[in-house]
């Protein structure tokens, strides 16, 4: 099972503003990372799966970049908005046979108008 | 756009009672999961299920657990005598298939232990 850690726990912002997360996870045995954001009282869905360093993915104002040899992907928001407020997870995959994805514990973020 | 459906939403249990939680996943899925979090705690692992049979499972999944699909759309989840540490979010997912796929996730089922 893999440490997959999230920063920061929360977070509070004013619309407009811009910010970013950071997950952690170990750099040997990596296979793949995904995020996926949690609104309360949803599904959460799946933002991005990325598995080659240096990949950088966007989907509107949301984008994120990976770096496997340090072991952190940083997910960015550009221009927060109200309905961007939910708990940003990611989770990462190693590379055996049948590893699962281990979650982090999420970032809330708190996007006030 | 199709979704993995997840009933009840909620259940509240008295300890030692059994649970069956229900999912339907996506209907050209075939890769199934079972996921909870405990409140304040990760996302944890508990199942994985792929042509009809458990293909992986945490440590969390003893003898107490157990999954069913009893026909071509349900994939369940049963508690056998539930405990109050088994309160959580309770979540199914699913995938086409492929190691580096997404997961679809249903909306969760929140399962109290009294």
């Amino acid at each position: 099972i893999l440490n997959v850690e999230q920063s920061p726990q929360s977070l509070h912002v004013q619309e407009g503003d811009s910010t970013n997360f950071t997950c952690s996870f170990p750099s040997s045995n990596f296979y793949a990372l995904h995020w996926y954001r949690w609104e309360t009282a949803k599904s959460p869905e799946a933002l991005f799966v990325m598995t080659l360093n240096g990949d950088e993915k966007k989907k509107g104002r949301i984008s994120a970049t990976l770096n496997t040899k340090e072991g952190y992907s940083y997910l960015y928001i550009k221009g927060s908005q109200p309905e961007d407020s939910a708990t940003y997870l990611c989770a990462a995959k190693g590379d055996s046979g049948y590893s699962t994805l281990t979650f982090g514990k999420g970032t809330m973020l708190l996007v006030s108008p | 756009e199709p979704e993995v459906t997840q009933t009840p939403s909620h259940q509240v249990t008295q300890m030692g009672q059994e649970v069956i939680l229900r999912c339907v996943p996506i209907s050209n899925h075939l890769y199934f999961y079972w996921y909870r979090q405990i409140l304040g705690q990760k996302v944890e692992f508990l199942v994985s299920f792929y042509n009809n049979e458990i293909s992986e499972k945490s440590e969390i999944f003893d003898d107490q657990f157990s999954v069913e699909r009893p026909d071509g759309s349900n994939f369940t989840l049963k508690i056998r005598s539930t405990k109050l540490e088994d309160s959580a979010m309770y979540f199914c997912a699913s995938t086409p298939g492929g190691r580096e796929e997404k997961l679809f996730f249903g909306s969760g089922t929140q399962l109290s232990v009294l």
